[in-house]
This record gives structure tokens, sequence and C-alpha cells, in this order.
């Protein structure tokens, strides 16, 4: 089985702070995808990538940032936390078209 | 432009009960259409997916999907619930956007068991 594994469950952060949520896949796909999750919003795509080096900005990039130096690594990065940043963080990877995403088990931040 | 609509937030039902979800999507194009259920705390976990052939999907847990394309929509089905089923379910299809393949979610909708 794919395995998707974000580095932390649960972290708190402090407003203005740089926060980097990290995501590692085990199965050599090529697309990884940050999404956030909040309630009656559903699942809203952050940023993608479908390469090395390579980033694509998606529905809510706003106050974001990526970086893919690995193939197996897809960082997000908050470079100044801000309270509504608050969220639920899913990374996902998927081999490609109609396979369907592999989701970690999520990373909640609390910003304060 | 592409959307995913589930129109019920919340749905209760009794465990042994039968369960419909529904999902209706916009997509020009054949879409790829999914569904996932986020147990609390957890990731999403993939229960089936729909590409192409018959229009009536068997998931993991028991549970269907019909596609209609008439209707465009990807109602999610189950013949009896069970308690551990209560969860929050989220139908997706899968899209091409600036040469790019991305899922689409609905908001989900949360379901609640009762003994």
């Amino acid at each position: 089985d794919v395995k998707v594994t974000q580095s932390s469950r649960y972290l708190v952060k402090r407003t203005g702070e740089k926060v980097f949520l990290e995501c590692v896949q085990d199965m050599d796909h090529e697309n990884m995808f940050w999404y956030r999750q909040d309630p009656g919003l559903g699942l809203r795509l952050i940023y993608f990538s479908y390469d090395v080096k390579m980033k694509e900005k998606g529905d809510i990039p706003e106050g974001y940032s990526v970086s893919r130096e690995k193939k197996e690594r897809f960082s997000l990065i908050l470079e100044s936390a801000s309270t509504n940043q608050t969220s639920m963080y899913l990374c996902a990877s998927s081999s490609g078209e109609g396979y369907g995403y592999t989701f970690g088990s999520g990373t909640r931040l609390t910003v304060v | 432009a592409q959307s995913v609509t589930q129109p019920d937030i919340h749905i209760t039902v009794s465990e042994g009960a039968s369960l419909e979800l529904r999902c209706n999507y916009s997509y020009g194009a054949t879409p790829y259409l999914f569904w996932y259920v986020q147990s609390p705390g957890q990731g999403l976990q993939l229960l089936l997916k729909y590409f192409s052939g018959d229009t009536l999907v068997q998931g993991i847990k028991g549970f269907e999907a019909e596609f209609k394309r008439s209707q465009s929509s990807f109602n999610l089905r189950k013949p009896s619930v069970h308690w551990s089923d209560a969860a929050e379910y989220f139908c997706a299809v899968g899209t091409i956007s600036g040469g790019y393949n991305k899922l689409i979610f609905g908001a989900g909708t949360r379901l609640a068991v009762h003994p």
C-alpha cells in the first residue's frame, strides 16, 4: 500500500511564525498535493506538484508556498502564520490521471 | 466551471437501515468520479471510483455507487449501515485544468448512525 506520511498530527504556532508542514510518500508518485479542510467548505487545493522542483498554484495559494526538492517529499510553508490559517492540512499523492489520491492522516494546525 | 455538489450536509440513519448519499457534478467531458470517507481525526480513504464501463461500481466496506450521466449524479449507497460507518463522506470529480489533472471535492456529508 502507498503510504503518505505527514510529520505532525497536531501543531500549535504563534502568529507571525514561519511554519513548515512536511509530507513524504513512499511509492514514487509523480504528483503531490496540499489541501486545507475547513468545516462546510470541504477540501480546497493550495498547491500541487507534478515533478521535482515543479509547483503550481491551486485555488487558495495566498499566504503559502511549497518546496519539492526530492520526488518523495512535498513541503508546505506558511511564510508568516496567521490565525485564519488555523485548519486541517491534508497531503495527497497520486500516480496520474484517474488513479485517485492517497491521503496522509492530516496535520491540524492551530495558530494563536 | 467544474464543481461537485453534495446537497446533504448531515444525514442520520439507524443502524441496519439503508443509506444513499447524493452527489452531483458539473463537468463537460466524461468524468472520473470518486467517493472518499474520512473518520474523525483521520485522512481520507478511497471507497470507490468510476472511470468508464459499468455504471454501477462496487467499493470497499460494502458500498456501491451508480453513475447516471443523464442526471450528472454519482450517488453512494449501502444496503445496511453499521455503526462504524459514521464518518464524513466526500464525492470528487477528476478534472483537467490548465493541462493538469486535479480532483475537485464536494463539501462533504457527515453521517451519524443511531443504534
